[in-house]
């Protein structure tokens, strides 16, 4: 079974300030991907990263795929209280490409 | 484009009783996954169907749940019975398939509370 472990599993900041959400596993994936989610709605994809090493940047955004492509990084800039939410990693494996969830972090970013 | 429908929003039932929920994916989307989310955790995988086949349930409590996606298109996921730890959000989710790249998209899902 491959399991995400995602630090922190909360965070409350204030506008303003940067953050760093962590997520790791001992198994490779063939993609991971992060999904934002709001209270009483489905997770919604942000980014995918595929190939170790990648960094992509979304606005404020900055994710990175390690590597070994087992763990990834998410980095906000500058955090809004409209960035408040639950962030979801999701790894991408196996021959039939389950999508697995981390348990997420839940960030509150206060005005 | 249309998105992942689901029904009912939300679902008030007494222990032991039976329960449905519905999916439609979104068009063209072979991959159909049903979550199951307590509140503040993430998504655990109950079942993965590619078209019509199922291609896993490992995590799927088949003694009380069972899933269906006739011709390979709407899902229905049933509880019966259903236990207090039953309550949860149920999320179904589509995605294109087997490239590689597997961008799922949500349904708002189904909040389920057993009495």
């Amino acid at each position: 079974t491959q399991l995400l472990e995602q630090s922190p599993q909360f965070l409350s900041i204030q506008e303003g300030e940067n953050l760093t959400v962590y997520c790791n596993s001992s198994s490779v994936f063939s993609s991971l991907q992060w999904y934002r989610q709001e209270p009483g709605e489905g997770p919604v994809l942000l980014v995918t990263v595929v190939t170790g090493g990648e960094v992509k940047k979304l606005k404020r955004l900055t994710f990175q795929f390690g590597d070994a492509r087992k763990d990834s990084s998410l980095h906000i800039t500058a955090a809004q209280p409209g960035d408040t939410g639950l962030y979801l990693c999701a790894g991408s494996g196996g021959s039939n490409y389950k999508l697995t969830f981390g348990k997420g972090t839940l960030l509150t970013v206060n005005p | 484009e249309a998105g992942v429908a689901q029904s009912p929003r939300y679902k008030i039932i007494e222990k032991r009783q039976s329960v449905a929920f519905w999916c439609n994916p979104i068009s063209g989307h072979a991959t159909l996954y049903w979550y199951q989310q307590i509140l503040g955790q993430g998504p655990k995988l109950l079942i993965q169907f590619q078209n019509n086949g199922v291609v896993d349930d490992s995590q799927l409590p088949k003694d009380r749940f069972s899933a269906e996606r006739l011709k390979g298109v709407d899902s229905t996921l049933k509880i019966q019975p259903a236990k207090l730890e039953d309550s949860a959000v149920y999320l179904c989710a589509s995605s294109l398939g087997p490239t590689g790249n597997t961008e799922a998209f949500f349904g708002q899902g189904t909040r389920l509370t057993v009495v």
